[in-house]
Parts: structure tokens; C-alpha cells; sequence
């Protein structure tokens, strides 16, 4: 089956450490998407990739970073520098030509 | 301003129709989505309009757009309990080269018997 997956689906994480979020697509799509999502707020973008090996910031790019090293994959990485990093986050992906974007079940993210 | 704009909570009857509704910003969007996410779950597609027409019907879903007014609905008719989920819609904006998606805060749609 394609489709768009997420691991964990919850995530701790003591204040301070880096920790890295899982996403992978077998919809051979070229483009993928991370987002951030808080109670009662829309989802917000943090990075975005049209194709392997580039990507660019979204809305609330800082604290965070990403890679694009296959097109399956779009690894984020939360650092110790993201002010807020308890949220629940997305990844999405897109065909070329197309915003009709397909969206991963989430990973929790909670920071102790 | 910038946001897309939603009302935060719609409770309806189970049979009856709901309407939701969500105002954009960007008159040159071209494509407006609905996007339904569950409890703890990812968002998924429910439908798209495309900025020329304005109504699209898909089974008991029915997508109203008056361009004029910036206004977008969703309507599903017959609303079974498993229409309970927040509904987000989001509108296609060009910004810095690319058409992103920007999101509403999303409406929690509760269905009771």
C-alpha cells in the first residue's frame, strides 16, 4: 500500500537534547512538507522540500532542521534551540505540479 | 489580514446537515481545500475546489464558493457520528515563489444523537 509514515507517534524528550522525527513516502512524490500543529491553531509550515537535496524555510523555520537526502525521506530534527517544541507534527507530501497534499498519521512530541 | 478564518466549534444533530463555514484572504488562490483529521491522526483530503467554479458536489459533500465575499463552506448532509472531527480548510497562496498552504484554526464538528 502507498501512503506517508510517521515514527514514533509519541516522542519524550528531556529539555535540551536534539531529537529527530521519522518521515517516509513510497507515493514517489517529489515534494514534502513539515508542519507544527498547536491546540485550537491551524497547522504552521517549518520546512519544505520540492525535490531531493533542497529545501527551504516555512513560517517558524527556527529550531529546527532538515535533509533531503532521498526522495522517500524527509527527516526533522527538533535542537535544543526550539524555544517550544512540545506540539503535534505533521509530515505531508505532494506530487510535482500539485498542492493536493497527503499527510502522515503525526508524531507527538512532548519535552519534559 | 493574514489568517484564514473558521469558527471554532459546530454541534449538530446526527441526520441533519452541518455547514461549515471559513472565510480566505488571497483572491488570487486558485485552489481551496477541506481537509477532515481525527483524534490523534493525520489530516486527510476531502475534497478541493478549483477558483473558477462555485459549487462542487461529492456524494454528501457539497463545496460552496462565492469568490466575491472570500467565502468557502462545506456542507455534508445526512451527518453520521462518524463525521465527528475537526475540520480544517486551507487556501493556496503564492509566497516566495511557491503556492503553500495556509490553514485555518479548524472547526470541531460533534455529532449527537
Amino acid at each position: 500500500d502507498g501512503g506517508i509514515t510517521q515514527s514514533p507517534k509519541y516522542l519524550f524528550r528531556k529539555e535540551g537534547q536534539n531529537v529527530t522525527l521519522s518521515c517516509e513516502q513510497n507515493l514517489n512524490h517529489d515534494a514534502m512538507y513539515w508542519y507544527r500543529q498547536d491546540p485550537g491553531q491551524g497547522l504552521r509550515l517549518i520546512y519544505y522540500s520540492q525535490i531531493v537535496n533542497d529545501f527551504q524555510k516555512g513560517d517558524i523555520a527556527e529550531g529546527y532542521s532538515v535533509s533531503r537526502e532521498k526522495k522517500e525521506s524527509f527527516p526533522l530534527t527538533v535542537t535544543s534551540a526550539q524555544k517550544n517544541p512540545t506540539a503535534f507534527y505533521l509530515c505531508a507530501s505532494s506530487a510535482s505540479g500539485t498542492n493536493e497534499q497527503f499527510f502522515g498519521p503525526g508524531t507527538r512530541l512532548t519535552v519534559l | 489580514g493574514e489568517d484564514v478564518e473558521q469558527s471554532l466549534f459546530l454541534s449538530v444533530r446526527e441526520g441533519d446537515s452541518s455547514v461549515i463555514n471559513c472565510t480566505y484572504t488571497d483572491s488570487s488562490s486558485t485552489y481551496l481545500y477541506w481537509y477532515k483529521q481525527e483524534p490523534g491522526a493525520g489530516l486527510q483530503l476531502l475534497t478541493y475546489i478549483f477558483s473558477n467554479m462555485d459549487m462542487k458536489q461529492d456524494q454528501r459533500l457539497t463545496v460552496l464558493l462565492n469568490k466575491k465575499d472570500k467565502h468557502l463552506s462545506l456542507r455534508i448532509a445526512d451527518t453520521q457520528t462518524g463525521d465527528s472531527a475537526i475540520y480544517f480548510c486551507a487556501e493556496e497562496r503564492l509566497s516566495g515563489g511557491y503556492n503553500k498552504l495556509i490553514f485555518g484554526a479548524g472547526t470541531r464538528l460533534a455529532v449527537h444523537p
